[in-house]
This record gives C-alpha cells, sequence and structure tokens, in this order.
C-alpha cells in the first residue's frame, strides 16, 4: 500500500511569486485535503477535494486554490505569496468525504523571502 | 468552529514512565483522531477513536463522546515519544475538515 506522497519536501519562494504544490493520495482513497501549519501552531485546513470537486473551504483568501485529478492526485496553488504563507504545508487522503481517518504525508515546507 | 483544548501544553518525563493526554471538544464529532508529530514535521496517525478504547501497543485511547473529551495514555515512555501530540476532531453535521489542538509538546529524557 502507497502512503500519501508530496513534493517537494522544501521551497523558497520570493514574495509575490506563485507556487504550486502536489500530492498523491493514498491508495484506495478519492479524498484530499490539504493543511497549514505555521510554526508553532496545529493545522488548519485549507480546503478539501472529493471526486475532483471541492467539498469545503476553511478560512483562507481566494488566492490559494486547488485541483484534484481523476487519479485522485492533487495540487494546491498560492498566488501573490506574502510572508506569512510561510509554513509546513500537509497533505492528508481518506476515503469517502468525511467521517474517515485521514493520513498524512510528510508536508512541504516553503519558506517566503 | 468546534474548540478543540489540549492539556498539558508541554510535559517533560523521565524515560519509563507513564503519562495521561487530555482533549476536550466543545462540539458533537463524528471522527477524533491522535496524532504524534516527530521533530521532522512527520505527522502520524495514532488512533481513529471517535468513541471507546482502542489500545496500540505501549499507547491506548479512550473517547467519552457524550462527555466531549478523549486521552491518550502513554506508558512505558521512550525518547522516541517525544514530539508534539495533537487531537483533532470533525465536527458532526459540518463541513468535512479537521479541526486541530494546540497540541501538548512531550518532551522524554534518558
Amino acid at each position: 500500500e502507497t502512503g500519501v506522497t508530496q513534493s517537494p519536501t522544501h521551497l523558497i519562494k520570493t514574495r509575490g511569486q506563485q507556487v504550486t504544490l502536489r500530492c498523491s493520495s493514498q491508495s484506495g482513497h478519492n479524498t484530499v485535503s490539504w493543511y497549514q501549519q505555521a510554526l508553532g501552531q496545529g493545522p488548519q485546513f485549507i480546503f478539501q477535494y472529493y471526486r475532483e470537486e471541492e467539498n469545503g473551504r476553511g478560512n483562507f483568501p481566494p488566492r490559494f486554490s486547488g485541483l484534484q485529478f481523476p487519479n485522485y492526485s492533487s495540487e494546491l496553488n498560492v498566488n501573490a505569496l506574502e510572508l506569512d504563507d510561510s509554513a509546513l504545508y500537509l497533505c492528508a487522503s481518506s476515503f469517502g468525504g468525511g467521517g474517515s481517518p485521514l493520513h498524512f504525508g510528510n508536508g512541504t515546507r516553503l519558506t517566503v523571502t | 468552529g468546534i474548540q478543540v483544548e489540549q492539556s498539558p501544553p508541554d510535559l517533560i518525563l523521565q524515560e519509563g514512565a507513564n503519562s495521561t493526554l487530555r482533549c476536550n471538544f466543545s462540539d458533537s464529532v463524528n471522527n477524533l483522531q491522535w496524532f504524534h508529530q516527530n521533530p521532522w514535521g512527520q505527522l502520524i496517525n495514532l488512533f481513529y477513536i471517535p468513541s471507546g478504547t482502542k489500545q496500540n501497543g505501549r499507547l491506548s485511547a479512550t473517547t467519552v463522546a457524550t462527555e466531549r473529551y478523549s486521552l491518550l495514555y502513554i506508558s512505558s515512555s521512550q525518547t522516541t515519544d517525544s514530539g508534539v501530540y495533537f487531537c483533532a476532531v470533525e465536527r458532526r453535521n459540518g463541513a468535512n475538515n479537521l479541526f486541530f489542538g494546540t497540541g501538548t509538546r512531550l518532551t522524554v529524557i534518558p
């Protein structure tokens, strides 16, 4: 069984740039959720994709957007990067859209300078 | 959103000691998970436990959904248990996302 994989592991960007993070879900899972974890805090929900549609969104501005592909992998795109976007971005996969356990990838650490 | 409170915020243990971590939440839930985040940032799923009791080796967890709390027990702690322990809940009849507590930072010293 393949677990959740994320790429890249680390990334450094400049304020104002755009970034794309990628996530491959665990085999058998059809739901992908993205979380942002700032230093010293718990992860915060960005959004979830189920069957290629957005299925819930947290309190993040529209410059955070996403996609889910037919193979259930997903992308997180962030436009017009700000310094406060520096964080660990975690992807989690699950089955069924809600009420089932989430399994997390190792994360992408984004630094915005 | 739902409030998730964890205690204690910090815990230092001698290797071999036992500990209990607590998670209180403010609403009915249909998903509760305990995670261990190691120093490298990996978030490892320990238990999926919206109710009842489960055990996995030296770890066990109990959730009393009617009283809105969950406990994580660590017995015979080891230095590799160090890290941050998070409780996360999904509100019943709410959006399909987990709300995380602020975590308990555990340090196990030899």
